[in-house]
């Protein structure tokens, strides 16, 4: 079985921009969270989709948002990108939805530079 | 405070040694997750316990949920052991993981 996949691995944005990443879950899985991992912060939740709807948001801007298609696929968007944003943002997917008696699958991961 | 606390935050060690990783928290929980995080970014869920002890090779981990705290032990340490590992728990009012900072593992031969 194939594992998660994110595209693109690296991408490299400028202040204001806009990005949108993707993540492809296992198959089968119908839940995605999404995670931001910086040196300051360390791993932090983002948000989780299950079966298209969002069923978990963490503390972050509106900026950030997110939406699931029917297949489970995921994109995560960050619009007007600060300096700040700068960050591995990683996707996880396990079979049904919540952190709490589900294996998370993680992805390689799409890092993220905003100069 | 952090939620979740790990220690130590480096460890370095000779192959064949013993290794315990420590992780305490403060939040309610239903569950915890030990995870593997190697160089390049990639992470490996290694278990997800929420009571006693789980044992997958040479990597044993335990959870004492009165005293908030789970230990992540490597047998006969290997240079390939060499990661970060991360403890996250998943809030039991939130169910949200919340992360440690994690803690770098250096086995040398």
């Amino acid at each position: 079985k194939a594992g998660v996949t994110q595209t693109p691995r690296y991408l490299i944005k400028t202040r204001g921009q806009q990005v949108t990443l993707s993540c492809s879950p296992i198959s089968g899985h119908r839940s995605v969270s999404w995670y931001q991992q910086t040196p300051g912060q360390g791993l932090q939740f983002l948000f989780e989709y299950f079966s298209e709807t969002q069923r978990n948001k963490g503390n972050f801007p509106g900026r950030f948002s997110g939406r699931q298609f029917s297949n489970s696929r995921s994109e995560m968007n960050v619009s007007t990108l600060e300096l700040g944003d700068s960050a591995l943002y990683l996707c996880a997917s396990s079979l049904t939805g919540g952190s709490s008696y589900n294996e998370q699958f993680f992805g390689p991961g799409t890092r993220l530079t905003v100069l | 405070k952090n939620e979740v606390e790990q220690s130590p935050q480096n460890l370095t060690a000779q192959e064949g040694e013993f290794i315990t990783i420590n992780c305490s928290y403060s939040v309610g929980i239903s569950a915890l997750h030990w995870l593997q995080q190697h160089p390049g970014g990639g992470i490996v869920s290694l278990f997800m316990l929420s009571s006693g002890k789980k044992k997958h090779g040479r990597l044993i981990a335990t959870i004492n949920i009165q005293e908030k705290h789970s230990s992540l032990h490597i047998t006969a340490s290997h240079p390939r052991d060499s990661a970060v590992y991360i403890c996250a728990v998943a809030s039991y009012n939130t169910d949200k993981l919340i992360f440690g900072t994690g803690t770098r593992l250096q086995v040398f031969p």
